[in-house]
């Protein structure tokens, strides 16, 4: 079954680093979502793509972090400079479809957890 | 701005037991509603989602039911089984038609076997 792929896993870093995160989505998937999660609370959107532009990246902190689909497939999410408040759970997902019939089912990837010492 | 509201944060069943998890939303245009649950150290998937013109869906032993009138929707698991011990996610669309999710903080639903 397909899925959708993340790196790293783990990442720790100390306040002031950058850092970046990478997602592939599932094959055929055009809408690509990062969201971040705190430990014990729900997913926070931060941005959303459909194919290589930004849907709405109105939560996305643009003074620090910052979103790319270049050619409409992977993606990466980097932050910089980190800061301690930033240590969560960074998950990607991509559904095939969204708009005026609703979202689709979205997919998960694993997730990236940053540590921000 | 909008938000979901969901409760309990917590709730503590015996197996066989049924367990129901509540949210409310703020976004009358809101026209789906999904439920995930998240194993621990997992990511999280879709057990059971239902649109707005549907008052009512059932999986198994899983059901959703939806009052738009009174903007909430409930979680209903019967029959629960340890395997279920999870943290749940309720989530519902807000912004129109690009159909952004927004979830709730879940519940850590524990079984007791």
């Amino acid at each position: 079954e397909a899925e959708v792929a993340q790196s790293p896993r783990y990442k720790i870093t100390e306040k002031s680093q950058a850092v970046a995160f990478w997602c592939d989505p599932i094959s055929g998937h055009a809408t690509l979502y990062w969201y971040r999660q705190i430990l014990g609370q729900g997913p926070e959107l931060l941005v959303q793509f459909q194919d290589e532009s930004v849907v709405d990246d109105s939560q996305l902190p643009k003074d620090r972090f910052s979103a790319e689909r270049l050619k409409g497939v992977d993606s990466t999410l980097k932050i910089q400079p980190a800061e301690l408040g930033d240590s969560a759970m960074y998950l990607c997902a991509s559904s095939l479809r969204t708009g005026r019939i609703g979202t689709g089912e979205l997919f998960f990837g694993e997730g990236s957890r940053l540590t921000v010492l | 701005g909008e938000n979901v509201e969901q409760h309990p944060s917590t709730l503590s069943v015996q197996e066989g037991d049924s367990a129901v998890i509540k949210c409310t939303y703020s976004d009358s245009a809101s026209n789906y509603f999904p439920w995930y649950k998240q194993e621990l150290g997992k990511r999280p998937q879709l057990i059971i989602d239902i649109r707005s013109n549907v008052g009512e869906k059932k999986d198994q032993r899983i059901a959703v039911t939806l009052n738009k009138t009174a903007k909430h929707f409930s979680l209903h698991i019967t029959e629960t089984q340890p395997e279920d011990s999870a943290v749940y996610f309720c989530a519902a669309t807000v912004g129109g038609s690009q159909g952004n999710l927004i979830f709730g903080k879940g519940t850590k639903l524990s079984v007791k076997p």
